[in-house]
């Protein structure tokens, strides 16, 4: 079945470690997007990618980094200045036609510091 | 003025109430609106798209006022099971930027 995987779904960090959040889909959506949910809040922007080979910042990007150089894969590295990285994160991607505008997510992974 | 609002809650009805809450977004080039559903701890799930005519898929209606700049979902007969977290979702076509409410909690009581 198509869909969206993300791996691992529980990670712990150390302080001053990067770490780096996978996301892969099967589902050949050219979008692509990372968002970050705290306890009791909505879902936020990190990045997103139209299209393989670009992104855009989202509302929250500063101490994230993001690649797309293939149009499956859209990881996401959480850097150390990133001060306060606890969080649930949710890759998603976007169908086309008559699915368009419609995200897809993956199942989550949720990050911790040791 | 936040991009999308959405009352927090709790609303705390009882089940087989009518329920209903709005969202309200503050760019006027919003084109696509959707309501997600996300469980505790879980990934949001897609609902329902919401259409300048209004729409409905079983218990749950969905109405759009551009003038008003307002979406609204209601849920009629609730269910236990409809308790969740129901967030609103506004896409700005111009630069594809998908943008979510915080949310509203709904608890459905026996």
């Amino acid at each position: 079945d198509g869909g969206i995987t993300q791996s691992p779904k529980y990670l712990f960090r150390k302080e001053g470690q990067n770490v780096t959040l996978s996301c892969e889909q099967n589902l050949n959506h050219d979008a692509m997007y990372w968002y970050r949910q705290d306890p009791g809040q909505g879902l936020r922007l990190i990045y997103y990618s139209q299209i393989v080979n670009d992104f855009q910042k989202g509302d929250i990007a500063e101490g994230y980094s993001v690649s797309r150089e293939k149009k499956e894969s859209f990881p996401l590295t959480v850097t150390s200045a990133q001060k306060n990285p606890t969080a649930f994160y949710l890759c998603a991607s976007r169908g086309e036609g008559a699915t368009y505008m419609t995200q897809h997510f993956g199942d989550g992974t949720r990050l911790s510091i040791l | 003025r936040k991009e999308v609002e959405q009352d927090p809650g709790p609303f705390n009805v009882p089940e087989g109430a009518t329920v209903a809450f709005n969202c309200t977004y503050s760019n006027s080039a919003s084109q696509s609106f959707f309501w997600y559903r996300q469980d505790c701890r879980k990934e949001p799930k897609l609902l329902m798209s919401v259409y300048s005519s209004g729409n409905e898929d079983g218990r749950f209606t969905a109405q759009l006022n551009r003038a008003s700049q307002y979406i609204s979902l209601l849920i009629r007969d609730s269910k236990l099971s409809d308790s969740a977290t129901y967030l609103c979702v506004v896409n700005l076509r111009r630069d594809d930027k998908i943008i979510f409410g915080k949310g509203t909690r709904l608890h459905i009581l026996p």
